[in-house]
């Protein structure tokens, strides 16, 4: 059974229209983190919770924002996609001091 | 911040062994990890080293130096399938779980 569920797995969005990602994850984990990740590089950390508390790093974008309800559910709202926010974003989430579990992943399409 | 390095691509021949090699910098250390990831898949975890040595999972083998900020993952018996992207990934005391820029492995016949 699926652990950390990313949905949709595939998300077209139109330029400048906001976009909602969600995760939820069933490990009960404390840290929930979120990537961005284009063709050919690495997953780029965005942000993280730990609990309750917001981590973002400083390269992150004002455009991308984070909400964590409660501990089995985090959302990524980018407020104005541009073209060049078109990627694969991926929620992984861990127990304090362990390695991360990921999700399948949402790719994102802006038209 | 965290800085990461490893070689952007490794070719090899299926039954051959290769080693990716990784170096690392970060504010506090908690062990490297190593993901290999598909096109179009999400990283699935392979391997972690904590301490020093060599920690041993199939025909995949990882190893540590922390003295010198120094990492591998070994890749025995190479198989077509291993085709994939590597990545190291080093967790600092923050919980920012980082990664490295990934290795492009291509297995040939």
């Amino acid at each position: 059974d699926a652990m950390v569920i990313q949905n949709p797995r595939y998300q077209v969005t139109q330029f400048g229209k906001p976009v909602t990602l969600s995760c939820s994850q069933t490990l009960n984990h404390n840290v929930m983190y979120w990537y961005q990740q284009k063709s050919s590089q690495a997953p780029k950390l965005l942000f993280h919770y730990y609990d309750k508390d917001f981590n973002n790093e400083a390269d992150t974008p004002d455009n991308f924002q984070s909400r964590r309800p409660n501990t089995s559910f985090c959302f990524l709202d980018i407020r104005s996609p541009g073209l060049g926010d078109a990627a694969m974003y991926l929620c992984a989430t861990g127990a304090k001091g362990a390695r991360p579990f990921f999700g399948q992943g949402t790719r994102l399409t802006v038209v | 911040g965290q800085s990461l390095e490893q070689p952007s691509e490794v070719t090899a021949v299926e039954g051959a062994i290769v080693q990716i090699n990784c170096t690392y910098q970060t504010s506090g250390f908690y062990g490297l990890s190593w993901y290999q990831q598909h096109d179009g898949g999400a990283p699935t975890f392979l391997s972690y080293n904590g301490l020093d040595g060599l920690e041993e999972t199939g025909r995949f083998s990882s190893f540590l130096s922390r003295s010198d900020s120094y990492g591998y993952l070994l890749l025995q018996e190479l198989q077509m399938k291993d085709s994939a992207s590597y990545f190291c990934a080093v967790r600092d005391q923050g919980q920012n779980f980082v990664f490295g820029p990934g290795t492009r492995l291509s297995v040939l016949p």
